[in-house]
């Protein structure tokens, strides 16, 4: 499977914790972008990184989310002292520059207790 | 800042029959594309069509059609000939081309489809 692939699928995690997601995108994409999906809405973006530069970031991502790509292949969301209402669906998808058609993983359901 | 509305929060089609999902966006940029991603329950979403608003020519893939019409910033899907796996959630996304919405899609909140046997 060449798809964008994304883990865990699901993550349980009581209030307080670190939690860290991987996505690993299509082998020769160089943009990477991860939303965030809660119950009954459509994905809303967070960041976007070509190649290892994090060029773009939502005013949703708080000082608690940290996103990183090192040499541009897969990357990680880092969630500190996470919170109820980080609870969501995390997205990742990727794309070839130019092309803007983006692919989607499968996503990893966080649920925060 | 661009927005994606989709005003339709359910919809119901017989199968075999044709179904059109609307949306419509505000934007004050020329250049931009337009999507429809179907996501199934619990599964991934995927891409169906894309529409690039330089293009006139509404896009076609299969079953699936846009209506694009740029002046009234309107982009709705008709799905032809519906089939029971066509019942999802589907989004209409927006994507700019230049300044800092380039990359990023803006999502509308959605259309979910049943599928009637």
């Amino acid at each position: 499977d060449t798809g964008v692939s994304q883990n865990p699928r699901h993550k349980i995690t009581k209030r307080g914790q670190n939690v860290t997601f991987r996505c690993d995108p299509i082998s020769e994409h160089n943009r990477l972008y991860w939303y965030r999906q809660t119950l009954g809405q459509g994905p809303e973006f967070l960041t976007y990184f070509q190649n290892e530069a994090q060029l773009e970031k939502s005013r949703l991502l708080s000082d608690r989310f940290s996103a990183e790509r090192p040499k541009g292949s897969f990357s990680t969301l880092e969630i500190q002292r996470t919170e109820q209402g980080d609870s969501a669906m995390y997205l990742c998808a990727s794309s070839s520059a130019g092309t803007h058609e983006q692919y989607f993983g499968p996503g990893t359901r966080l649920t925060v207790t | 800042a661009q927005t994606v509305t989709q005003s339709q929060p359910e919809m119901s089609v017989q199968e075999a029959e044709t179904v059109t999902l609307s949306c419509t966006y505000d934007t004050s940029e020329s250049d931009y594309y337009l999507f429809w991603y179907k996501q199934p329950p619990s599964r991934q979403m995927i891409l169906v069509i894309r529409q690039e608003a330089y293009k006139q020519q509404n896009a076609t893939e299969n079953r699936f059609s846009v209506n694009f019409q740029k002046a009234a910033k309107s982009f709705s899907l008709k799905i032809s000939d519906s089939q029971l796996g066509d019942a999802a959630m589907y989004f209409c996304a927006y994507s700019g081309r230049r300044g800092g919405s380039q990359g990023n899609l803006i999502f509308g909140k959605g259309t979910k489809l049943s599928v009637k046997p």
